[in-house]
């Protein structure tokens, strides 16, 4: 079956711009997480949605970052007046209800590069 | 709060080596546990987990222990492949169920021919 996707791939942008990233999971699963993950480092958790709520937003780094998935379903993520360190790999993961031992499903990112 | 150490890389490896990649973890309650792969130019996929102390997770030839004492979930494989050269992740749930996965920074494994 179909995994997570994302898009786009790739995004390269000016700073100050503004940027949405799309991510589609897994049809069935009700938990959406975000994640971002710099260069030589691991995944770190943006926001965390159970249905169309954000149960988790705590990851968020600051307020020009936010969030949605109006219908429980797709997710888009939104960076406001993008500044060069924003420059990572966005990862958007799925899993069935959130519990200890649900495995998180990952989509293949979206590389942002900021000038 | 929450969070992982796993050993720096890269490791390079032979063909047929023995692997250990050390993780260890700070957290409260119970959490449950994690390897994540990444092969070059792939997604993350799960390799193994464990959800309890002294449950042992396996797939691929590939072994990690929850250990609990030593706070401790340490990968293993007794004989590793040219295709087993990735970047793996050793990554936490806590049991405050807030749906977020805590990762280490990664190790770079290489495998020689």
């Amino acid at each position: 079956g179909a995994g997570v996707s994302q898009t786009p791939s790739n995004k390269v942008t000016e700073k100050g711009k503004y940027v949405e990233l799309r991510c589609d999971p897994i049809s069935g699963h009700t938990a959406l997480y975000w994640y971002r993950q710099s260069l030589g480092q691991g995944p770190e958790f943006l926001i965390y949605f159970q249905g169309t709520g954000a149960a988790d937003d705590s990851g968020l780094p600051n307020d020009r970052f936010f969030a949605v998935r109006p219908e429980g379903s797709v997710s888009t993520l939104k960076i406001q007046r993008t500044e060069r360190g924003d420059s990572a790999v966005y990862l958007c993961a799925s899993s069935r209800p959130s519990g200890g031992g649900n495995e998180q499903f990952f989509g293949p990112g979206t590389r942002l590069t900021v000038l | 709060g929450n969070s992982v150490t796993q050993m720096e890389g890269p490791v390079t490896l032979s063909e047929e080596a023995f692997l250990t990649i050390n993780c260890t973890y700070t957290a409260t309650g119970y959490p449950s546990l994690f390897w994540y792969v990444q092969y070059p130019g792939e997604g993350l996929q799960l390799l193994l987990k464990a959800t309890k102390a002294d449950d042992k997770g396996s797939n691929k030839g590939f072994e990690a222990t929850y250990r609990k004492e030593t706070t401790s979930f340490h990968l293993e494989k007794g004989s590793v492949q040219v295709s087993d050269s990735a970047v793996y992740f050793c990554a936490l749930y806590g049991s405050s169920n807030t749906g977020k996965l805590i990762f280490g920074q990664g190790t770079t494994l290489q495998v020689k021919p």
